[in-house]
């Protein structure tokens, strides 16, 4: 079944403790891409990536990094998580390298909440 | 700015009458348009989109969408709402602009 996954569903945690959340694709997508979902913002892109090892900023990267050392997997990192990035975050795949012509596959979302 | 607007936070309709969520863009050149739909606790899932064509978009669950450049606008409609359409709706501009949602409740 194709599908993109995301670890922790659900993640609650303090200020200035580093996580990751996890990305994954099984359907050997170019592009893959980190949006947050906040009340009334809508979605907002984070950061994407083209391909393995190509990765640039979306419209909020402030206070996130991402990496892309395969294809399959794009990991989300905040490096020192602040109350401000409380939010819904998805991961999406497509096909083709981001010219907007493709279908998005979306995650199911992680929910993180930082105290 | 580049943006997508969706002017209706809610939308109410009773069952079995047609629907209609809006959305316009603000977005250079010929931007590629979509819909998502988005049920509880759950990621997007794709409704339809525009690239080019005519301009009358034809999606999953009965849904299709109209496009019209002079107004800028690619409103979804359904003939017939369902009790199950009830969910959160995102219209989108080349996967990068979004809409910030409309909650759509269908009434039994």
């Amino acid at each position: 079944e194709a599908q993109v996954t995301q670890n922790p569903r659900y993640l609650i945690t303090v200020t200035g403790k580093k996580l990751t959340v996890t990305c994954s694709q099984n359907m050997n997508h170019e592009y893959m891409s980190w949006y947050r979902q906040d009340p009334g913002l809508g979605l907002r892109q984070i950061y994407y990536s083209m391909n393995v090892e190509v990765t640039d900023k979306g419209d909020v990267p402030e206070g996130y990094k991402v990496s892309r050392k395969e294809k399959r997997n794009f990991p989300l990192i905040l490096e020192s998580p602040s109350p401000n990035q409380t939010s819904l975050y998805f991961c999406a795949s497509s096909s083709l390298a981001g010219d907007g012509t493709d279908t998005q596959y979306f995650g199911p979302g992680t929910r993180l909440t930082v105290l | 700015a580049q943006s997508v607007a969706q002017p209706e936070d809610q939308v109410n309709v009773a069952e079995g009458n047609p629907l209609t969520v809006k959305c316009t863009y603000s977005v250079s050149g010929n931007p590629y348009l979509f819909w998502y739909v988005q049920y509880p606790n759950r990621g997007l899932q794709f409704l339809l989109k525009y690239i080019t064509g005519d301009n009358l978009v034809k999606g999953s669950y009965g849904f299709e969408a109209e496009f019209n450049k002079s107004q800028t606008s690619f409103h979804l409609k359904k003939p017939s709402a369902l009790v199950s359409d009830s969910a959160l709706y995102f219209c989108g501009a080349n996967n990068l602009f979004f809409g910030t949602g409309t909650r759509l409740t269908v009434i039994p």
